[in-house]
């Protein structure tokens, strides 16, 4: 089946660093990624809609400044975290559909953020 | 109102029980329904997708989905300790994907 890599696993920072996280389709192109935050014992919280060739679609209250999208190829969008404070410390989960007939979103297998 | 539904539970059940999901949806034209569970720490794996009406079985795992009524359940028989976990219900409509809240599902041995 259809595979999304998520890189790095874990990452631990100093706060004011910057983080860097990339999510790949292994063996389908996505023109759309999705990015999630999740905090410990809530739900997913879909933070942005990454485009291929086209800037980020943000949720409400998610600052486009902080979380700096980039779909570079059909294949890899990345998270960047600039600036990064402790508050900013959650398990952040890439997904991309892969349409087909009806339409399946596949996980990366997320990136666990702490900063320090 | 929320796009998709879920009770938040804890939802605990007895080991070899039947636990019982429920999800429901505001969207009338969403086509494509799914589960996926998430264990603690770690990324949602898809375990049930259903398109049409009806029930769809896959091993221990019942999908019940009905568009009329705009719900989708999943039922789990013979429910096993390794079954806990949090249960997200998704629903794609206009290649959007919405997720409900989960349901946090505990199986007591």
């Amino acid at each position: 089946g259809a595979v999304v890599s998520q890189h790095p696993s874990r990452v631990i920072c100093k706060s004011g660093t910057s983080v860097k996280i990339e999510c790949r389709s292994l063996d389908f192109q996505a023109t759309t990624m999705f990015w999630y935050r999740q905090f410990p014992k809530q739900s997913l919280m879909l933070m942005a809609t990454s485009n291929e060739g086209s800037k980020a679609t943000y949720e409400q209250g998610v600052e486009k400044d902080k979380f700096l999208i980039n779909h570079a190829s059909l294949t890899l969008s990345t998270l960047t975290v600039t600036s990064a404070h402790p508050e900013d410390s959650s398990f952040y989960i890439c997904s991309a559909p892969h349409w087909g007939s009806y339409g399946e979103l596949f996980f990366g297998e997320g990136s666990r953020l702490t900063v320090l | 109102q929320k796009e998709v539904e879920q009770n938040s539970g804890p939802l605990s059940v007895p080991e070899g029980a039947i636990a019982s999901l429920n999800c429901t949806y505001s969207d009338r034209g969403s086509q494509s329904f799914f589960w996926y569970r998430q264990y603690s720490g770690k990324s949602p794996e898809l375990i049930m997708s259903i398109y049409s009406n009806g029930d769809k079985e896959d091993g221990r795992f019942t999908a019940q989905l009905n568009k009329a009524s705009q719900y989708v359940s999943l039922l789990i028989r013979d429910s096993q300790p390794s079954d806990s976990a949090t249960y997200l219900c998704a629903v794609i409509g206009n290649n959007d994907m919405r997720f409900g809240a989960g349901t946090r599902l505990t199986v007591k041995p």
